[in-house]
């Protein structure tokens, strides 16, 4: 069935330095790829998305990646703050079905001062 | 434009009794959907509904869940004959009729079962 693995499961990172998180996806149907921020107790907040008709998208230190071939994706953030630390969500769907979104289990990150 | 709302926000529930969560999609968006989050877990497709349709309810458990989204008044997730097993955190979320994919997030129902 479908499926959407993510990694790593727990991130730290000093501040300043990069994060990376890669999902890897097996429905060769999905064409969206959102990523969402989750802050403890919060709601899920969209943060940047992809469709599969481009390999990369930048919005200020955030990027995402894709490659359709080998099914990945994958987020960056650069100069990371204290404030980045929350839980990270990707999910993939289809816009040629129910758009519904099938997410990865989440990487918690934590950005040391 | 209030985003999406949800209430109530928590919920508390003995085993046994029903559980109704509310939510509200922001203005303008026709299509809902529930996803349910486990402690320390990811959320979890349930149902997507449109205007008093059922699009997608793969994700519904077949007992005891049902959802629903009426003509007026917000979308309603019910959970008859509550257990332990269904606490959790439930988020609706809505999008757009011009732009399906992009799923806007509600606050979120945390049901805990006594």
């Amino acid at each position: 069935g479908e499926n959407v693995e993510q990694h790593p499961s727990t991130l730290s990172v000093q501040e300043g330095d990069s994060a990376v998180i890669k999902c890897t996806y097996s429905d060769s149907a999905s064409n969206y790829f959102p990523w969402y921020k989750q802050e403890l107790g919060k709601r899920p907040q969209l943060i940047i998305d992809i469709r599969s008709n481009v390999g990369e998208k930048k919005d200020q230190r955030i990027a995402v990646t894709l490659n359709k071939t080998a099914k990945h994706f994958s987020l960056h953030i650069t100069e990371t703050q204290p404030e980045d630390s929350a839980v990270y969500f990707c999910a993939a769907s289809s816009t040629s079905g129910t758009y519904k979104y099938i997410f990865g289990t989440g990487t918690r990150l934590k950005v040391l001062a | 434009n209030a985003g999406v709302m949800q209430n109530p926000r928590h919920l508390v529930r003995r085993r046994g009794q029903e559980a109704r969560l509310r939510c509200s999609p922001m203005k303008g968006h026709s299509h809902v959907y529930w996803y349910r989050q486990l402690p320390e877990e990811g959320l979890k497709f349930m149902v997507y509904l449109q205007k008093e349709n059922i699009i997608d309810e793969s994700g519904m458990p077949k007992e005891r869940f049902s959802a629903e989204f009426p003509k007026e008044g917000p979308s309603i997730l019910r959970i008859q004959q509550v257990v332990r097993g269904d606490s959790a955190a439930y988020f609706c979320a809505s999008s757009p009729p011009n732009l399906q994919e992009t799923q806007y997030f509600g606050p979120g129902t945390r049901l805990l079962v006594l």
